[in-house]
């Protein structure tokens, strides 16, 4: 069965461009999650999809990211435009249940997104 | 909100040795999670224990839980060199979806 998967793995773009990362869930999975970790800092929730509705989007810096999950399946995390400070390494999970019997998230491989 | 925060940081020690790291956290959980990051790879799920739960193991991990005190430890034993990583521990409070994270250890296994 295939992870969670991730493209792209590195991106690098100017300040002020448009980036879209991607984030195929493990098939199955209602639930899809968006963390960031800023370089020497730790793991931030972004937010977090039930299927294709936000559950919750607290985690979300400012209106220059939005995130879609169109289907329930894929989900997509646009930023527009990038600034320097977005930089860091995006993770998406998927996960059946959280807080329930099957807790485990599972992790892509991550998104190091550079701006400069 | 509650956010794991592991000590130590960063931790050396030699092949065949124990390695244990603390996490400390804030407020009440459903259940505590210990995740594995190899260098430029992605989160592994190692091990979990519920609120309820004081002890458990997997293979070579220990983990304990203190809710009394909001913390647990990862013991890892007979440490090998692939347990090179960063290791992170993550809550899921009740009624709570998420993951909360804290800073990570950074263990390296000297051969």
């Amino acid at each position: 069965e295939a992870g969670v998967t991730q493209f792209p793995s590195h991106s690098v773009i100017e300040k002020g461009q448009t980036v879209t990362l991607r984030c195929d869930p493990i098939s199955g999975h209602d639930n899809l999650y968006w963390y960031r970790r800023v370089m020497g800092k730790e793991i931030k929730f972004l937010l977090h999809f039930v299927k294709e509705s936000k559950q919750d989007e607290s985690g979300m810096p400012n209106n220059r990211f939005l995130a879609e999950r169109t289907g329930g399946t894929y989900s997509t995390l646009k930023v527009q435009p990038a600034e320097l400070e977005d930089s860091g390494v995006y993770f998406c999970a998927s996960s059946q249940k959280m807080g329930g019997l099957r807790t485990e998230a599972f992790f892509g491989q991550g998104t190091r997104l550079t701006v400069v | 909100s509650q956010q794991g925060e592991e000590d130590p940081q960063a931790l050396s020690i030699q092949e065949g040795e124990n390695a244990t790291m603390n996490c400390s956290y804030k407020t009440s959980i459903n259940n505590l999670q210990w995740y594995r990051q190899n260098s430029g790879r992605g989160l592994v799920h190692l091990i979990l224990i519920r609120s309820n739960e004081r002890e458990k193991h997997s293979g070579r991990l220990r983990v304990t839980l203190d809710t009394s005190k909001k913390s647990s430890s990862l013991l890892i034993t007979a440490s090998r060199a692939a347990d090179t990583a960063s290791y992170f521990c993550a809550t899921v409070a009740y009624g709570n979806n998420r993951l909360a994270f804290g800073k990570g250890n950074q263990v390296v296994v000297i051969p």
